[in-house]
Parts: C-alpha cells; structure tokens; sequence
C-alpha cells in the first residue's frame, strides 16, 4: 500500500536556529496531517492540509503541501527547547486507516 | 472536555499469557483506534473500530483482537504474549472517521512482556 518517507529521521539543531521535515509520498495524497509527539507522551494533532499547494502557519510552524500532493513539509523558524519531540507526517486513507511516515525526532541544544 | 483515557498505564506480563488493555474514546467520538509503538519506531496502525464494528486492520497476527462496547469504548485483547509485544499501545478516537480524520490519542499503556 501507500506509504509516506520522512527525512531526516533525526535532527540536532542549535536553539534559535531554524528547522524543516519533510514527508513523500510516491503517490498522490488525498490529505495530510501532521503530529508532534513529545518524549515520553502520545501524539497531539497539529494540522490538516487538504488542498494543493496548501501553505497552513501557526506562530513559528510553517505547513505545506506540494502542487502535486504527493509531498509535505514542516519549517520551524528560532526553534525553542519547548519544540523537542518527534514529527510525525500521516495521511488518511479512503478506508478510514491513518498511515504514519516514521518520524521526525528534533533535539534543540540550549 | 475529557481526552481519550487509557487503562491500565502500565501492564507486565509473562510470554504467554493474555493482555487487555481499555481505551475509552472522547464523548462523541464513535471512531476508536489502536497503534502500536515499539520503542524507537513509528506507529504502526493496529485495529480501526467503528459504530461497533471492526472497519480494518493492519498486518498483525489473529492473536491481536478487540471489540468495541456500545457506549464507543473499546478493548484491544493480546493473546499468547511474545516477548516482541512488549510496546506502548496507543488508543486514538475520532469523530468523522472519512471525512476529517484528525485522531485524538489517549495516554497510552505501556506493555511489558517478560
């Protein structure tokens, strides 16, 4: 079935210094969504993105989805030691099933 | 506005026996959901439950079974425990399982197989 690739798998990154996941899809998606999972939590919605080209804002997290809906982003700009977590891509499929990409674990350095 | 609640937190049990775990979704929510998240990897899609009904399920074996109660609360039952079992089980209820599919998960149970 479909499946979603998200890189990088891990990123260190300076706090303040900007940061970008990315979720692909060799197919094109009808949706996608996009999760935080903190260490140690469970995963807490962030978004939805339905339309082509889509481009989503809140505060510093900046959400895209491609022209052809086959690929997505996440930037965070001046990430903070709160951002720390795993991002998790997912889309919805026409059965109902939610299909997860692998993640994306962020560490910020103070 | 209660969350999704999990019970028990956590759960330890010896290779062959029998888990329940209990997830009790968002009021409202007839959508329920069970993943599985071994440590280190993602979150692989167990069991979809829907208006009473088993609506999918992903590429686990039989002894992975559930069933969801008429109240909407569900129970995801692990037979003949493997010791590659042991994992956060993670429940996620949502209203509109097509339409708008945003999933809101619950806490977790952490199963450890000895």
């Amino acid at each position: 079935g479909q499946q979603v690739m998200q890189i990088p798998q891990y990123q260190h990154v300076q706090e303040g210094e900007d940061f970008t996941t990315y979720c692909n899809s060799s197919t094109t998606l009808s949706n996608i969504q996009w999760y935080k999972q903190r260490p140690g939590g469970h995963p807490v919605f962030l978004i939805q993105l339905v339309k082509s080209g889509e481009v989503k804002k809140q505060k510093r997290l900046t959400f895209q989805f491609g022209e052809a809906k086959k690929n997505s982003s996440l930037h965070i700009t001046a990430t903070q030691t709160t951002d720390v977590g795993t991002y998790f891509c997912a889309y919805s499929s026409n059965t109902g099933k939610l299909i997860f990409g692998q993640g994306t674990t962020l560490q910020v350095k103070p | 506005e209660a969350g999704v609640t999990q019970s028990p937190t956590h759960l330890i049990k010896t290779r062959g026996q029998q888990a329940t775990l209990r997830c009790s979704p968002i009021s409202g929510h007839t959508s329920v959901y069970w993943y599985q998240q071994a440590l280190g990897l993602g979150l692989q899609f167990l069991l979809w439950y829907d208006e009473g009904e088993e609506r999918n399920r992903g590429n686990f074996p039989p002894r992975f079974s559930g069933r969801q109660f008429p109240n909407y609360s569900s129970e995801l039952n692990v037979n003949a425990l493997e010791l590659e079992d042991s994992a956060l089980y993670l429940c996620a209820s949502s209203l509109d399982p097509i339409q708008w599919n945003e999933q809101y998960f619950g806490p977790g149970t952490r199963l450890t197989v000895t």
